[in-house]
């Protein structure tokens, strides 16, 4: 059974920091790699989709990263805004396209 | 991508009564899955919704409790029948549009059970 862990829990910095999430899992047979974020009282927004074949994949301010051997993603936030705070998940594809969710990173940048 | 409309967006119900929970899509997609994300938790699939037929439950889920019907390509729901305190969670369904392209969620429906 896959299992997904996000680290740290919880992440509070100044603006303008870089930071980096970190995500791994148990079982390296993943298809891709998602990650997302929600705001409080909100649905997901899909961040970055890194297909198993690609290794990076960047957007913005965002940059995520995937190693399939080690079973690791990192999600880089480069220039942090108090914009950006908000629970940040990571999900692997399975079979027949299930996601199997950490339990979120909750980032807070304050001014 | 595509754009997902859930209704309602919350609801406070009593224990013991089901409701029905609708998940529109603006175009035709591939898949269609529900999550529930309990408080303080991360999402868990409960199923997927398959176009005409029965939908496949996961480990932990069945059917009397969680109904789905998927009558076409756009539209699906989601009944929580007989419900209890413990079914107090947020619940969304997500689409895939293509495979190896983002997966989209709407943005869930929020139940308390009283």
């Amino acid at each position: 059974k896959q299992e997904v862990t996000q680290i740290p829990a919880a992440l509070s910095v100044p603006e303008g920091e870089n930071l980096v999430l970190n995500c791994s899992f148990t079982d390296s047979a993943i298809y891709n790699l998602q990650w997302f974020r929600q705001d409080p009282g909100k649905g997901l927004t899909s961040l970055l989709l890194i297909q198993s074949s690609q290794r990076e994949q960047t957007s913005g301010r965002l940059n995520a990263s995937l190693d399939k051997s080690s079973g690791r993603s990192t999600l880089y936030i480069a220039a942090s805004q108090p914009g950006d705070s908000a629970t940040y998940l990571c999900a692997v594809w399975g079979s027949n396209y299930k996601l199997t969710f950490g339990k979120g990173t909750l980032l807070t940048v304050n001014p | 991508s595509a754009v997902i409309s859930q209704k309602p967006s919350r609801d406070i119900c009593q224990r013991g009564t089901s409701l029905t929970i609708q998940c529109q899509v603006d175009s035709q997609v591939t898949m269609m899955f529900w999550y529930r994300q309990q408080p303080g938790q991360s999402l868990t699939l409960i199923a997927t919704a398959n176009q005409g037929s029965e939908a496949t439950y996961e480990s932990g889920f069945v059917i009397d409790k969680f109904p789905i019907s998927r009558p076409n390509l756009t539209f699906s729901t989601l009944t929580v029948s007989n419900m209890s305190p413990e079914d107090s969670s947020i619940y969304l369904c997500s689409v895939v549009v293509e495979s190896n392209q983002p997966q989209h969620f709407g943005d869930g429906t929020r139940l308390s059970i009283l």
